[in-house]
């Protein structure tokens, strides 16, 4: 079975430029999650897709981050413009249904260096 | 609310001899709790898991882990450090709604 893919693997930007992360989770997972971590820390819930709808994005900065999941299959979240402090890795993970037993699969991540 | 604490942010262990990595955790419902190993560059990879059947979960390469809910706490063991087990784990709790989250991670290392 393949993996949660997520492209690209790492990306350098300067700051207030605008950078996209991709995620394919693996097939038929209905959840699909962004978690930002920062070196150091554990991951961060950016953002939670229940399909193609929003479940929870209490913790995204949306005046400069965004994301999307329009078929309710692959996802990119957007950061526009950068800042120093979003530097960290991105993961994407999905998982099977919302029941309360399952896990979450994970992504290799994509490593974000904002110079 | 939900949260997990793991309380030793790095732990160094011997080859061969046993690792402990404690974590304690808040839930307003019965939880779910996950462990997870992330090795450098590496993805997180699941360990084990517990969905409120048998307390005493086994995960793979060795690791079990203990639901103890009188202590709220789900501490990660394994009797014989090995090499490969050098790592960054991370204690997860799961909410109703899926979501997952983290502790800030313990750093094992192994010395040989």
């Amino acid at each position: 079975e393949a993996g949660v893919a997520q492209s690209p693997r790492y990306k350098i930007i300067e700051k207030r430029q605008s950078v996209a992360f991709w995620c394919n989770p693996i097939s038929g997972h209905a959840t699909l999650y962004w978690y930002q971590q920062i070196l150091g820390q554990g991951p961060k819930l950016l953002i939670q897709f229940q399909n193609n709808g929003v479940v929870d994005d209490s913790q995204l900065p949306k005046d400069r981050f965004s994301a999307e999941r329009l078929k309710g299959v692959d996802s990119t979240l957007k950061i526009q413009p950068a800042k120093l402090e979003d530097s960290a890795v991105y993961l994407c993970a999905s998982s099977p249904s919302q029941g309360l037993n399952t896990e979450a699969f994970f992504g290799q991540g994509t490593r974000l260096t904002v110079v | 609310a939900q949260s997990v604490t793991q309380l030793d942010s790095h732990v160094s262990v011997s080859e061969g001899t046993p690792v402990l990595l404690r974590c304690n955790y808040s839930s307003s419902y019965s939880p779910s709790l996950f462990w997870y190993v992330q090795h450098p560059n590496k993805g997180l990879q699941l360990l084990l898991k517990y969905t409120s059947a048998a307390t005493l979960v086994k995960g793979i390469n060795g690791f079990e882990a203990e639901f103890k809910k009188s202590e709220t706490s789900f501490h990660l063991t394994k009797p014989s450090a090995h090499m490969s087990d050098a790592a960054e784990y991370f204690c997860v709790v799961s909410a109703p709604g899926n979501q997952f989250y983290f502790g800030t991670g313990t750093s094992l290392t192994v010395i040989p």
